[in-house]
């Protein structure tokens, strides 16, 4: 079956820095998709991986091991915003999104 | 990008009824999902909205309680028929524009039954 990783909860100081991990097992792949979700909103796209390595975008980085399985979402100097769940996705050889069960992030002062 | 317009945004319904929700899109796409999550859960894939066709239905999901319409590329429906507390949730009306791209998201209908 497809299956999708990732810790269900963490806990970060505001300022600090924080990574959230995700493996995954899926038929196929095409891509690997990083969603931030407040609660009673819907996802918002953060990063998108396809080839492996690091991608930057401001506070936030995304990295991705194809032969590992394996991705991260890297967020840098956290601000209390930050707080959310994390959506890992996984799309697979049909181009259908397969969504990990999120990560929801605590911010403290 | 895509802007999704979802309504409606909320609704408090009785069980046995039926409840419509609309999705427009600013713009035409390729693919139209709907979605639906369960308090502090991921996404739950319901069916991919196919134009001019039968949608195309998870498993555990069927048309004669989720049936979908989406008469062009810009607009879809979901109806959550003979409505049971267990169909209190949220539903999300997702959009992609082409197969490698990110998908989109409606601001989501909070569905609770009584």
């Amino acid at each position: 079956g497809q299956n999708i990783d990732q810790p269900t909860e963490m806990t970060a100081t505001e300022g600090a820095i924080v990574q959230i991990n995700c493996t995954y097992q899926t038929s196929g792949f095409n891509g690997l998709f990083w969603y931030q979700q407040h609660a009673g909103e819907a996802p918002t796209f953060l990063s998108y991986n396809v080839l492996d390595g690091l991608e930057e975008k401001g506070r936030f980085s995304s990295f991705l091991s194809r032969s590992k399985g394996y991705s991260y979402l890297l967020l840098k100097e956290l601000q209390m915003k930050d707080s959310a769940s994390y959506l890992c996705a996984v799309r697979d050889s049909n181009y259908q999104l397969i969504w990990g069960a999120g990560t929801k992030l605590i911010i403290k002062p | 990008s895509a802007v999704i317009s979802q309504k409606p945004s909320r609704d408090i319904c009785q069980r046995g009824t039926s409840l419509t929700i609309q999705c427009q899109v600013d713009s035409q796409v390729t693919m139209m999902f709907w979605y639906r999550q369960q308090p502090g859960q991921s996404l739950t894939l319901i069916a991919t909205a196919n134009q001019g066709s039968e949608a195309t239905y998870e498993s555990g999901f069927v048309i004669d309680k989720f049936p979908i319409s989406r008469p062009n590329l810009t607009f879809s429906t979901l109806t959550v028929s003979n409505m049971s507390p267990e169909d209190s949730s949220i539903y999300l009306c997702s959009v992609t524009k082409g197969e490698g791209t990110e998908a989109f998201f409606g601001q989501g209908t909070r569905l609770t039954v009584v």
